[in-house]
């Protein structure tokens, strides 16, 4: 069973559309985190939300952490091209040292 | 400041063969972790070391194991290949192993099994 479900698993849009990727769990999270991965290459972290109803924001990126902490969403205004690539969405829970990871979105934005 | 840095890039085995996978941390980074990722699948979890403990297992079979140096740098052993131990090997590596756990991943190496 997949501790994280994300969704979609992959996504294919023209270049200037929004987009939604969603994290969904049934298990509380002490922080979430977001990875964009190329591929052929390692996880690139792209923010950390510890706060339950937290929002931030990169560039054209926002990334919002659930009030409960069980999920979370990440938000692509105006895709690019340069967008694309495998999303993956990791927490962490006190009780564990380890990551739990969702099986991620791959994006394909097409100029 | 290098990030972390995996040995080798790419290597090629054959089933029964033993590897052995290398990782430095980013400098002052005290915790190694090692991940197995398959093709169009999330990382899934293999160990975690912290000042030369491990201090966490994934479900991966005892052919795998790993240690940390005292230098923080780890090496991950794979005993008795099978095929389907061919995927992306990913180290990462941390300041702490406490709350807002943030990692920071090499480049990985790449593993094929014949």
């Amino acid at each position: 069973t997949q501790l994280l479900e994300q969704s979609p698993q992959f996504l294919s849009i023209q270049e200037g559309e929004n987009l939604t990727v969603y994290c969904n769990s049934s298990s509380v999270f002490s922080s979430l985190q977001w990875y964009r991965q190329e591929p052929g290459e390692g996880p690139v972290l792209l923010v950390t939300v510890v706060t339950g109803g937290e929002v931030k924001k990169l560039k054209r990126l926002t990334f919002q952490f659930g009030d409960a902490r069980k999920d979370s969403s990440l938000h692509i205004t105006a895709a690019q091209p340069g967008d694309t690539g495998l999303y993956l969405c990791a927490g962490s829970m006190d009780s564990n040292y380890q990551l739990i990871w969702g099986a991620g979105t791959k994006l394909i934005i097409k100029p | 400041d290098a990030g972390v840095t995996q040995s080798p890039t790419h290597l090629i085995k054959t089933r029964g063969q033993h590897v052995t996978l290398r990782c430095s941390p980013i400098s002052g980074h005290k915790s190694v972790s090692w991940y197995q990722q398959v093709l169009g699948q999330g990382p899934q979890f293999i160990f975690q070391y912290y000042e030369k403990e491990e201090r966490g297992r994934g479900n991966f079979p005892d052919r795998f194991s790993a240690r940390q140096f005292p230098n923080y740098s780890s090496e991950l052993n794979v005993n008795a290949l099978l095929l389907g131990d061919s995927a992306l090997y990913l180290c990462a590596s941390s300041r702490t192993a406490g709350l807002a756990f943030v990692q920071f991943f090499g480049p990985g190496t790449r593993l094929t099994v014949l």
